[in-house]
């Protein structure tokens, strides 16, 4: 079956954009859960939406938000983007929430802010 | 200036040997633990997991041990090769303030020689 898949895999944006990411869910899965990875801070988390309501959320900026549609695809949006949020952005599922059987990952996608 | 990265701990194993990854989780209340594999490019990729009643699980060729008296978990991979060079993470589920987030570790990077 599918995994879990993220678009773009690579975007790069200037200072003060926005950007949205997409995340689709391994099927039936349906909570979906976004990750920061950076070399300086490693794997933080930012959010976890089940049934379209967000679960958990993590300490980051409002800049940092997200939302889950009705078939479990998952979207985060980053508004005035810095430097600093150049990251590895990954979405994991799971089948329920509460973290019961562990995350899928997806491959992530790489921003970069110029 | 510049900025200080994770200064990840290297494992250099032979490969035939046997490896063991050790971890130090944070909150005495976390309940379930998981060992992640991350590929360069990719997502972290789940291994195994083991949740707090059980002192010891094992998977194909990886065993993973929980110490819950000293807060520590190891992953020992036996017969270790080349394709198991990557960065681990050890991942604890959060029971406290953030019920079913998970927290993962600053990683450790595995290098395989031949």
């Amino acid at each position: 079956k599918a995994g879990v898949t993220q678009t773009p895999r690579y975007l790069i944006k200037t200072r003060g954009q926005q950007v949205t990411l997409s995340c689709s869910p391994i099927s039936g899965h349906r909570s979906v859960s976004w990750y920061q990875q950076t070399p300086g801070q490693g794997l933080q988390f930012l959010f976890e939406y089940f049934s379209e309501t967000q679960r958990n959320k993590g300490n980051f900026p409002g800049r940092f938000s997200g939302r889950q549609f009705s078939n479990s695809r998952s979207e985060m949006n980053v508004s005035t983007l810095e430097l600093g949020d150049s990251a590895l952005y990954l979405c994991a599922s799971s089948l329920e929430t509460g973290m019961s059987y562990g995350y899928t990952f997806g491959s992530g996608t790489r921003l970069t802010v110029v | 200036g510049e900025s200080v990265g994770l200064h990840l701990p290297t494992l250099s194993v032979q490969e035939g040997d046997n490896s063991i990854i050790n971890c130090a989780y944070s909150n005495s209340a976390s309940d379930y633990f998981i060992w992640y594999k991350q590929e360069s490019g990719k997502g972290p990729q789940f291994i195994i997991d083991i949740r707090s009643n059980m002192d010891k699980r094992q998977g194909q060729r990886v065993t993973v041990l929980l110490n819950k008296t000293v807060k520590h978990l190891s992953l020992q991979i036996a017969a270790t090769q080349p394709g198991d060079s990557a960065v681990y993470f050890c991942a604890e589920r959060m029971t406290t303030d953030s019920w079913g987030k998970l927290q993962f570790g600053a990683g450790t990077q595995v290098v395989v020689t031949p």
